[in-house]
């Protein structure tokens, strides 16, 4: 079992959906993070939180630290948002490296 | 201010040979990460670096290596090119292990 799962793998939705990434993992963390992957490989990140939510223009993101859950919602999607979603947990520790999921790829249609 | 600078983008080498990737960091961030990411999955964590020290490696062979140089950039080494070495390279800098991570555009090999 991976230590990170990320669902669904693929999502398409049309424009003007609310979207809803989900992710838990199996490990101890000091933080989890969402980044963006776009073709070509450039990858951004968007959130790093260890609690509650953060909220950034049409992305929100959640973590329940007990239940081990994340979730990255997009409000209102649009075209450009298509892209692969990561979720991503730094380990405890030193080094604090990152372990990702496998990525959602979205697909938003006009 | 300039982002997380990757070298070279692509390149191409033959199974056998030897390459050197090179990052510079975002100025100001003395944590530099190496990542591999294998067509269709999420990256892997390869080295990280803090304070040109090893602060921690990934479950890779002895044939990648990397360092940390005193202006804070960053080579990663790969010896004896094998043909599952091909991969997007990525490299990511912060100011320090406990902080955000931002990302440069990636070095993608290909061994052939």
């Amino acid at each position: 079992k991976n230590e990170v799962e990320q669902s669904p793998q693929n999502l398409t939705a049309q424009e003007g959906e609310f979207i809803t990434i989900n992710c838990s993992y199996s490990v101890g963390i000091s933080a989890l993070h969402w980044l963006q992957q776009h073709p070509g490989g450039g990858i951004v990140s968007l959130f790093m939180l260890s609690s509650g939510k953060k909220k950034h223009g049409r992305l929100i993101a959640t973590i329940n630290i007990q239940e081990k859950h994340s979730s990255l919602h997009i409000t209102a999607s649009h075209p450009r948002d298509s892209a692969v979603y990561i979720c991503a947990v730094s380990a405890p520790g030193s080094a604090r490296q990152l372990t990702f999921g496998s990525g959602t790829q979205l697909t938003v249609l006009p | 201010d300039a982002g997380v600078t990757q070298s070279p983008t692509h390149l191409i080498k033959t199974r056998g040979q030897q390459v050197t990737l090179r990052c510079s960091p975002i100025s100001g961030h003395k944590s530099v990460s190496w990542y591999q990411q294998v067509l269709g999955q999420g990256p892997q964590f390869i080295f990280q670096y803090y304070e040109k020290e090893e602060r921690g490696r990934g479950n890779f062979p002895d044939r990648f290596s990397a360092r940390q140089f005193p202006n804070y950039s960053s080579e990663l080494n790969v010896n004896a090119l094998l043909l599952g070495d091909s991969a997007l390279y990525l490299c990511a800098s912060s100011f320090s292990p406990n902080y955000g991570y931002t990302f440069g555009s990636g070095t993608r090999l290909t061994v052939v």
